[in-house]
């Protein structure tokens, strides 16, 4: 089945402590994103890449970082500078401007 | 810059009764719009989309939205809502030629009571 894969669903870390976000894709798309939900503030873009060994940062990127080594894979570390890790985290891939995005069933981070 | 108003975070609705979820925005470039919907700890999935075209866009299940280019609206509706539309719906804008990137609007929960 074509789809997009993160793991794990969740994820519990203490304090001061960096965490990776695994996003896998094989729908063979170029573009893939990394976007944060909290309650009641929508979706915000943390990080993007449109191409293999390049990527932008999103509206909220502080704190965090990505890598993307592979068209099939956008890891996401989680630092302890970001100040308020606590969240649902979503990637998704696309085929670029204008194409809908395929988004991944999410993981939730814990952070005490 | 890019930026999404969804005007109701909840909007509570009896079964079979039409329904109206609002979505304004503003840009200074052209964008694309997307209505998605998730359900309860799931990702999004695209419920319908505007790219270009006929302004009247709709889903298989039923919804539509309306791009109103001199009033920056997408307004999502359905004329009969059921017990399984229940969920959070999200409008997003996607500038041209920015890679591809959402900027989305905070959601409205709909909830259909029997």
């Amino acid at each position: 089945d074509g789809g997009i894969t993160q793991s794990p669903k969740y994820l519990f870390r203490k304090e001061g402590q960096n965490v990776t976000l695994s996003c896998e894709q094989n729908l063979n798309h170029d573009a893939m994103y990394w976007y944060r939900q909290d309650p009641g503030q929508g979706l915000r873009l943390i990080y993007y890449s449109q191409i293999v060994n390049d990527f932008q940062k999103g509206d909220i990127a502080e704190g965090y970082s990505v890598s993307r080594e592979k068209k099939e894979s956008f890891p996401l570390t989680v630092t302890s500078a970001q100040k308020n890790p606590t969240a649902f985290y979503l990637c998704a891939s696309s085929r670029g401007s204008g194409s809908e995005q395929y988004f991944g069933p999410g993981t939730r981070l814990t952070v005490t | 810059a890019q930026s999404v108003t969804q005007l109701d975070s909840q909007v509570p609705v009896f079964e079979e009764a039409p329904v109206e979820l609002r979505c304004n925005y503003s840009s200074s470039v052209s964008v694309y719009l997307f209505w998605y919907v998730q359900y309860p700890n799931q990702g999004l999935q695209l419920l319908l989309k505007y790219l270009s075209g006929s302004t009247l866009v709709e889903s298989i299940n039923g919804f539509e939205a309306e791009f109103n280019k001199s009033q920056t609206s997408f307004h999502l509706r359905k004329p009969s809502v059921h017990i399984s539309d229940t969920a959070e719906y999200f409008c997003a804008v996607s500038p041209y030629n920015q890679g591809g990137k959402l900027i989305f609007g905070q959601g409205t929960e709909l909830s259909v009571k029997p």
